[in-house]
C-alpha cells in the first residue's frame, strides 16, 4: 500500500518570507501523480501544484513550487513571498497512475503571521 | 457555478438511522472519488466511479457503506445504522480523465448522536 507521510504538523513563517513544507511517500509504482492540496480553515479544499512523476522538471505555479526527489521519493513545496491568504492546512497527496486510488498525508497547519 | 456540489452540506442523525449524501460533479468529469475526513486529519479514500462503473470499492469502511453512480453522472454515499465514529466531513471530487486533477466539492458534515 502506498502511504504519504507529512512529518511538520505545524508550521509558521512571517509575511513575505518563504517557507518549505515536508512530504515523502512510499511506492512501489513507477509511474504515478503528486499533488499539494490547500484546505483553508472551514472552506474546501483546492489544489495548489501537481507533479507527473515522469517528468524531471520540477513543477511551478506563480509564488508555489516543488523540489521533487524520485529516488528519495520526496515531494517538498515551497511557498515564496508567504501572504497572509496563504494560512491553511497543506495536504500533500499521491495518485496511481490509473487513478483508481488517491492517498493523502495528515497535513501541515501552515500559519502565515503579519 | 460549475464546480462539485453536495448536498446536504450539514447532517444532524440518531445513531442507528440511515444517511444519504448526494455529489453532482463537474459536468464533463467521468471520474468520482468519495472520502472521509475526520478532525485534524487528511481525506481517507473510500470509493472511485469512473462514469457509472464502481472500479474501486475495497476500501469502503464497512458494509454499512455503500455508493452509487446509476447514470454516471451525481453520485450517492448512504451509511446504514450509522454509529458515533461515523462523524465526520465526506468529500466528494471529480476529474476528468485528461486531467487527473480532483476538484474537491464543500463536504457533507454527519454528527451522529
Amino acid at each position: 500500500a502506498q502511504t504519504v507521510t507529512q512529518s511538520q504538523p505545524e508550521m509558521s513563517v512571517q509575511e513575505a518570507e518563504t517557507v518549505t513544507l515536508s512530504c515523502t511517500y512510499d511506492t512501489s509504482e513507477s509511474n504515478y501523480y503528486l499533488f499539494w492540496y490547500k484546505q483553508p480553515p472551514s472552506r474546501q479544499m483546492i489544489l495548489v501544484i501537481r507533479q507527473e512523476a515522469y517528468k524531471q522538471q520540477n513543477a511551478t505555479e506563480n509564488r508555489f513550487s516543488v523540489n521533487f526527489q524520485k529516488a528519495a521519493k520526496s515531494f517538498s513545496l515551497k511557498i515564496s513571498d508567504s501572504q497572509l491568504g496563504d494560512t491553511a492546512m497543506y495536504f500533500c497527496a499521491f495518485m496511481k497512475h490509473n487513478g483508481n486510488q488517491f492517498y493523502f498525508g495528515t497535513g501541515t497547519s501552515l500559519t502565515v503571521i503579519p | 457555478d460549475t464546480g462539485v456540489s453536495q448536498n446536504p452540506r450539514h447532517k444532524i442523525t440518531k445513531r442507528g438511522q440511515n444517511v444519504t449524501f448526494r455529489c453532482d460533479p463537474i459536468s464533463e468529469h467521468n471520474r468520482l472519488y468519495w472520502y472521509r475526513q475526520t478532525l485534524g486529519q487528511g481525506p481517507e479514500f473510500l470509493t472511485y466511479f469512473q462514469n457509472e462503473a464502481q472500479l474501486e470499492k475495497s476500501r469502503l469502511l464497512s458494509d454499512r457503506f455503500s455508493a452509487e453512480r446509476p447514470k454516471g453522472s451525481f453520485s450517492t454515499l448512504e451509511i446504514q445504522r450509522t454509529e458515533q465514529g461515523d462523524s465526520a466531513m465526506y468529500l466528494c471530487a471529480s476529474s476528468s480523465l485528461q486531467t487527473d486533477t480532483q476538484y474537491f466539492g464543500p463536504g457533507t458534515r454527519l454528527t451522529v448522536l
